[in-house]
Parts: C-alpha cells; sequence; structure tokens
C-alpha cells in the first residue's frame, strides 16, 4: 500500500528564513498530495495542496513542488514568521482507494524571532 | 459557522469500559472519517464514510466501531478500550468522497486516556 515518508522530523529557523519540508510516496499512481498545518491544541487544516498534473503551485509565502518522477513533493516556506510555528503534515491518496489518506509523520517547524 | 465538533475534548477512562466520541458537521459534507495522532506516527485513519449508511475501514481500525446514521454524525465507539489507545483523535469532514482528494475540515481533537 502507499506509505508516506516526511522530513526532517523537526525544523528549526531564524525568523525571515526559509523552510523547506520533503515528502516520499510510494504509489507511482497517486494524483493529490495535500498539505496540513497543525497549530498547538487545534485541529489539522488545509494550506496548500497539488495535483499530479502541476509541477509547482504557490500562495503568497507557501509554493508546494512535486516530483512525479522521483516520487517527492517538498513544501516551502519563504519569509518565515513566528506564526508559521506548527506541526506540518503532508499527505497522499493511494490510486486503490481515492477515499483513503496516507499522511506523513509530521515535521515540527519552529520559527525563532 | 461552518466546523466540525467534536466531544469530549478530553477523556479519562479504564480499560473496558466502553465510550463513544461524537463527531457533527454543519457542511452538508457526505464524506466524514476519524483519524489517531501518535507522536512519531502521523494522522493514521481509522474509518471513513462516504454517506449515510457507508462506512469503511481505514488503516487502523481494529477495536473501534463507527456508525453513519445521519449524515452530520459520525460517532466512534470503543468497545471495550485498552491502553493502547490512549491517543489523540481528530474527526473529518469533506464535501464529497473520491475523485484524487478533497479538502478535509478537521475537528478540534479528542484526548483520550485509558487507565
Amino acid at each position: 500500500g502507499e506509505n508516506v515518508e516526511q522530513h526532517p522530523s523537526t525544523l528549526s529557523v531564524q525568523e525571515g528564513d526559509s523552510a523547506v519540508i520533503k515528502c516520499t510516496y510510494s504509489d507511482s499512481a497517486s494524483n493529490y498530495f495535500p498539505w496540513y498545518k497543525q497549530e498547538l491544541g487545534k485541529g489539522p487544516q488545509l494550506i496548500i495542496d497539488i495535483r499530479s498534473n502541476v509541477g509547482e503551485k504557490k500562495d503568497q509565502r507557501i509554493a508546494v513542488t512535486l516530483n512525479k518522477t522521483a516520487k517527492h513533493f517538498s513544501l516551502h516556506i519563504t519569509e518565515t514568521q513566528p506564526e508559521d510555528s506548527a506541526v506540518y503534515f503532508c499527505a497522499a491518496y493511494p490510486a486503490s482507494s481515492y477515499d483513503k489518506v496516507i499522511f506523513g509523520p509530521g515535521t515540527s517547524l519552529s520559527v525563532i524571532p | 459557522e461552518a466546523q466540525v465538533t467534536q466531544n469530549p475534548r478530553y477523556l479519562i477512562t479504564v480499560t473496558g469500559k466502553k465510550l463513544t466520541v461524537t463527531c457533527s458537521q454543519n457542511m452538508n459534507h457526505e464524506y466524514m472519517s476519524w483519524y489517531r495522532q501518535d507522536p512519531g506516527l502521523g494522522l493514521r485513519q481509522i474509518y471513513y464514510s462516504m454517506n449515510v449508511e457507508v462506512t469503511d475501514k481505514g488503516d487502523v481500525p481494529e477495536g473501534y466501531k463507527v456508525s453513519r446514521k445521519e449524515k452530520r454524525n459520525f460517532p466512534l465507539i470503543l468497545e471495550s478500550p485498552s491502553p493502547n489507545q490512549t491517543s489523540l483523535y481528530f474527526c473529518a469532514s469533506s464535501l464529497t468522497p473520491g475523485t484524487g482528494g478533497q479538502k478535509l475540515f478537521f475537528g478540534s481533537g479528542t484526548q483520550l486516556s485509558v487507565l
């Protein structure tokens, strides 16, 4: 079945620097890759997503890139701010069942003021 | 306000005592699902439902039951809780199932401790 790996597990950056989180997936037929942000004490919230027919997508300071050949996708946050501190989860939907979702283990991002 | 509501927020119980965690959404979503979150393991899907009276197993369904009698409600039932079910649980919903993924709306979570 689908397996999603995510690195790093923890990441600390200075305010204003960029942060990059990488995920790899195993099912080459997966076609939807969302990223969720979980703030302390809250449920995850979708921040950006990408489908397999697109290589890159941007939304202000965040962007996601997808490399289908290598089966990996990455979240890029530029000009980080303290409010970006959170746990970030990537996810993939296996082709065998588009109603199931496999999440990565998460990355705890700390932005140091 | 559009939201997914879970109750209770915190729950401490003892081994073997049946419990139910409720989940309700007010967005008329067809798809609902339950996840557990454990350190280092991320979010793992327990059960999901594509519509009323339609439920299916996720990756870690053992020890859990669900029901979907109404579109808005999707309770998670632990018939005989065990300590390894101590976890943070999330309910989520999306407008429609399938077709390669939809935005999930999550509840605020239920922290369950089984002693």
